[in-house]
């Protein structure tokens, strides 16, 4: 079966400008996490839905926010771009209903540049 | 607050040779998952291994196994005969059963032909 897709899978982005990144998941999980990956700070946790609903949320700034659709399809939109939002976004995908099928099954990630 | 630490940023290793990755955790859950992740340079993420809390057995997985240490929140990855593919960045993650995965910073593995 299809892998989780996301697209694009590079950016460049100018500073204040605003961006959205898209997430297929794997057919038939209905959670989608996104986590913000920076050389030294790891993966940091954005946000998950699970059935079109936020189900957490970490600790970014309001400009950066989240959906999910019907299909379980996800975006990820941040605004009012800074220098410091250039990282590589990855998606992962989870049947979304607890253990144990808490297995995630990441994307390829898309790599964002803020200049 | 839950959270997850792996002590050391990178290491290296001689091929065939065996290597123990660190990680350590925090939580007050009784239940819970704990993963290691590798992500390959410029490649995808994937689960190496995965561990139930509620299991006193430690997973293996091939050349892949833990020593998951629940009293001290102990959670270490070895790899034994290390080969050139095994090289990525590995992470260690924990998850409660229903709630979101909490990654640390990752160890970089330089494997030494």
């Amino acid at each position: 079966k299809a892998g989780v897709t996301q697209t694009p899978r590079y950016l460049i982005k100018t500073r204040g400008q605003q961006v959205t990144l898209s997430c297929s998941p794997i057919s038939g999980h209905r959670s989608v996490s996104w986590y913000q990956q920076t050389p030294g700070q790891g993966l940091q946790f954005l946000f998950e839905y699970f059935s079109e609903t936020q189900r957490n949320k970490g600790n970014f700034p309001g400009r950066f926010s989240g959906r999910q659709f019907s299909n379980s399809r996800s975006e990820m939109n941040v605004s009012t771009l800074e220098l410091g939002d250039s990282a590589l976004y990855l998606c992962a995908s989870t049947l979304g209903t607890g253990a144990p099928n808490t297995e995630a099954f990441f994307g390829q990630g898309t790599r964002l540049t803020v200049v | 607050a839950q959270t997850v630490t792996q002590s050391q940023p990178e290491m290296s290793v001689q091929e065939a040779e065996t290597v123990t990755l660190s990680c350590t955790y925090d939580t007050s859950e009784s239940d819970y998952y704990l993963f290691w992740y590798k992500q390959p340079p410029s490649r995808q993420m994937i689960l190496v291994i995965r561990q139930e809390a509620y299991k006193q057995q430690n997973a293996t997985e091939n050349r892949f196994s833990v020593n998951f240490q629940k009293a001290a929140k102990s959670f270490s990855l070895k790899i034994s005969d290390s080969q050139l593919g095994d090289a990525a960045m590995y992470f260690c993650a924990y998850s409660p059963v229903t709630d979101k995965i909490i990654f640390g910073k990752g160890t970089r593995l330089h494997i030494l032909p």
